[in-house]
């Protein structure tokens, strides 16, 4: 099975700062994708980054950043310049690679972000 | 592009009664996803389908759940009876292939049972 642990319930940033989120995850597979997703309280899930386990680059989005560490099972999210918006709850998610089984996404418990001004 | 569009948004029901919520997936989407969210946890999958078949539904209590995805295009979830544990945000999600590369999400309907 697999399973998505992030282990910070709630982490606070000034804005312009810049904050990291955490994620440990466990998967027998070799290959898998690794997102990280933004809800704000409209509830829509926001696909924020994406990272393919086989790549050893981390992948960047503008402002937001990974560090992958596949051998750590580790996944952490970095906001730079933090922005007002970006306040939301972060989601961890891991999933498959298509031409396999099931692809639903597996997350983890989400880290409440506060941005303060 | 419209997104993936899911109805109602609220619903409040007493518990052992039923209820039923609507999903119509981004034109063209082949694979379709239901998650329960349940407040202060992450989406957890219920069910998928591809087309009109089912993928996975390990997860669905299937004792009071069900799911079909008739023409392979809207798929509505329904509970019958309903607990108080359900009580949750569904979220239906849609990919254009069966893959977890890119799936959207819709609004998402909140379910409270009182």
């Amino acid at each position: 099975a697999q399973t998505v642990t992030q282990s910070q319930p709630e982490m606070s940033v000034q804005e312009a700062e810049t904050v990291t989120l955490s994620c440990t995850y466990d998967t027998s597979e070799s290959d898998y994708y690794l997102f990280w997703y933004k809800q704000p309280p409209s509830r829509q899930m926001i696909l924020v980054i994406r990272q393919e386990a086989y790549k050893q680059q981390n992948a960047t989005e503008n402002r937001f950043s990974v560090n992958f560490q596949k051998a750590a099972k580790s996944f952490s999210l970095k906001i730079s310049d933090s922005q007002l918006g970006d306040a939301a709850m972060y989601f961890c998610a891991l999933g498959g690679i298509s031409g396999g089984g099931a692809d639903g996404l597996t997350f983890g418990k989400g880290t409440h972000l506060i941005i303060q001004p | 592009e419209a997104g993936v569009a899911q109805s109602p948004r609220y619903k409040i029901i007493e518990k052992r009664q039923s209820v039923a919520f609507w999903c119509n997936p981004i034109s063209g989407h082949a694979t379709l996803y239901w998650y329960q969210q349940i407040l202060g946890q992450g989406p957890k999958l219920l069910i998928q389908f591809q087309n009109n078949g089912v993928v996975d539904d390990s997860q669905l209590p299937k004792d009071r759940f069900s799911a079909e995805r008739l023409k392979g295009v809207d798929s509505t979830l329904k509970i019958q009876p309903a607990k108080l544990e359900d009580s949750a945000v569904y979220l239906c999600a849609s990919s254009l292939v069966r893959s977890s590369y890119e799936q959207y999400f819709g609004p998402g309907t909140r379910l409270t049972v009182t």
